[in-house]
């Protein structure tokens, strides 16, 4: 079982360029996740999406985009790049969303914006 | 919104007990987690508290108040192994996470 999957595992882009980070489980559980982790800060809540085909906002939602098509991919699409959005992003998931229920964390990318 | 404090680093000997605190103050609360994180891998979970009180769990264990916003993870018996960062998070009212910035304990030999 591979848990929850990440690509790719780091990638350095240039600003103004549109990228996807991919993410996939195959837990079946029904709620991801997409954080990005800064040093000092910990890790902020981008998008979010509780079930397939339903997606929320996190803390830091601006200049990202999701999608929730099936239960196990939940892609995080940034439109054109900015080089504040240099970060570690963790993809998550957990089983439902709601009740007691734990978050698993996948690889991490590491993305660089020049 | 959530407000989690943490000590940003401590030091420890092989073999010790170290305490890491943690404050909150959240619009909602619906438990409170600690996350390790080796340096270059993904947080993975240690331990859950929702009611007031201690969890033990092995050599981990972590405690909880409600009422004075607080919550410690203490490692006991430690050892090279435990050298990471230790995440504290608060689930809130719409059952979402926020993290603390993170405490990075180094065990000294």
């Amino acid at each position: 079982i591979a848990g929850i999957t990440q690509a790719p595992t780091s990638q350095i882009l240039a600003a103004g360029r549109r990228m996807t980070l991919r993410c996939t489980q195959d837990m079946r559980h029904n709620a991801m996740y997409w954080y990005r982790q800064d040093l000092g800060l910990g890790l902020r809540l981008i998008h979010y999406s509780n079930t397939a085909g339903t997606t929320g906002k996190g803390e830091v939602p601006d200049g990202y985009s999701v999608s929730r098509a099936n239960t196990d991919d939940f892609p995080l699409t940034l439109a054109s790049a900015v080089p504040s959005q240099t970060s570690v992003y963790f993809c998550a998931s957990s089983p439902s969303g709601g009740a007691v229920d734990t978050q698993y964390f996948g690889p991490g990318t590491r993305l660089t914006v020049l | 919104g959530q407000n989690i404090d943490q000590p940003t680093e401590m030091t420890a000997t092989e073999g010790a007990i170290v305490q890491i605190n943690c404050t909150y103050q959240t619009s909602g609360f619906n438990g409170l987690f600690w996350y390790q994180q080796h340096a270059g891998e993904a947080p993975t979970f240690l331990s859950y508290n929702v009611l007031d009180g201690l969890e033990e769990k092995g050599r981990f264990s972590s405690f909880l108040s409600r009422s004075k916003g607080y919550s410690y993870l203490l490692l006991k018996e430690l050892q090279m192994k435990d050298s990471a960062s230790y995440l504290c998070a608060v689930r809130d009212s719409d059952y979402k996470l926020s993290f603390g910035a993170g405490t990075t304990v180094t065990v000294r030999a």
